[in-house]
């Protein structure tokens, strides 16, 4: 399985400050993906990065990819209260599903 | 705006009952489409790959007879849950892509409740 494991679960930190959130996957993929879930709503792409590229960024964000460990991480730098959401990661192998990690649920206090 | 149009937002309906969820491709032509449920506080669960002209791949699991998807134009596909029980009461979603290699465009999901 493509899986993603999201860590940590949960999450709670003050505004202005930086979130880290980690993700390990099981077998070789072609890209990793990242997405923000609002409560009750659909996914939202944040980036895409390719198995070939190490770091990427857009914004306040931050991938990392490290294949020889399968594991990714997704920084967000100066973090406001509307942050607050779940993220999840997905790894895409050979196909074109994506299978999704449980998510870690990020909370940004004012 | 919005890459992918999904309807209803909600819908509660009785045991027994079929409901039918639509996802419409808005931007592009999607040859392939993704139908995932999402219980409260879990990630999504892929339950299908609908393919345009032919039948979809159900992961494993999934039950084809129950959850109907027919994929019948490049930008529509519909997944009708069939005698719904309250089981079957979750956050359906689906999605598209334009081509492999690049990310999925989800819909806002459908909230099925089934009394």
């Amino acid at each position: 399985s493509q899986q993603g494991e999201e860590d940590p679960q949960a999450l709670s930190i003050q505004e202005g400050e930086n979130a880290t959130m980690n993700c390990s996957y099981k077998t070789s993929i072609n890209n990793l993906q990242w997405y923000r879930q609002n409560s009750g709503r659909g996914l939202v792409h944040l980036i895409l990065i390719r198995s070939n590229e190490r770091e990427k960024h857009s914004g306040r964000l931050r991938v990392t990819l490290d294949t020889s460990k399968k594991s990714s991480s997704l920084l967000i730098t100066a973090s406001r209260a509307a942050d607050t959401a779940s993220y999840f990661c997905a790894a895409q192998g050979g196909s074109e599903k994506l299978v999704f990690g449980k998510g870690t649920k990020l909370t940004v206090n004012p | 705006g919005a890459v992918v149009s999904q309807h209803p937002s909600r819908v509660i309906c009785k045991s027994g009952t079929s409901v039918k969820i639509e996802c419409r491709s808005l931007d592009f032509q999607a040859t392939t489409m993704f139908w995932y449920r999402q219980f409260p506080k879990q990630s999504l669960m892929l339950m299908a790959t609908s393919n345009e002209g032919s039948k979809a791949t159900y992961e494993q699991g999934v039950e084809k007879d129950k959850f109907l998807i027919n994929h019948a134009s490049l930008t529509l596909s519909t997944l009708t849950v069939t005698s719904a029980h309250p089981e079957d009461s979750s956050f359906y979603i689906c999605s598209v892509t334009s081509s492999y290699n690049s990310p999925l465009h989800f819909g806002n999901g459908t909230r099925l409740t089934v009394t």
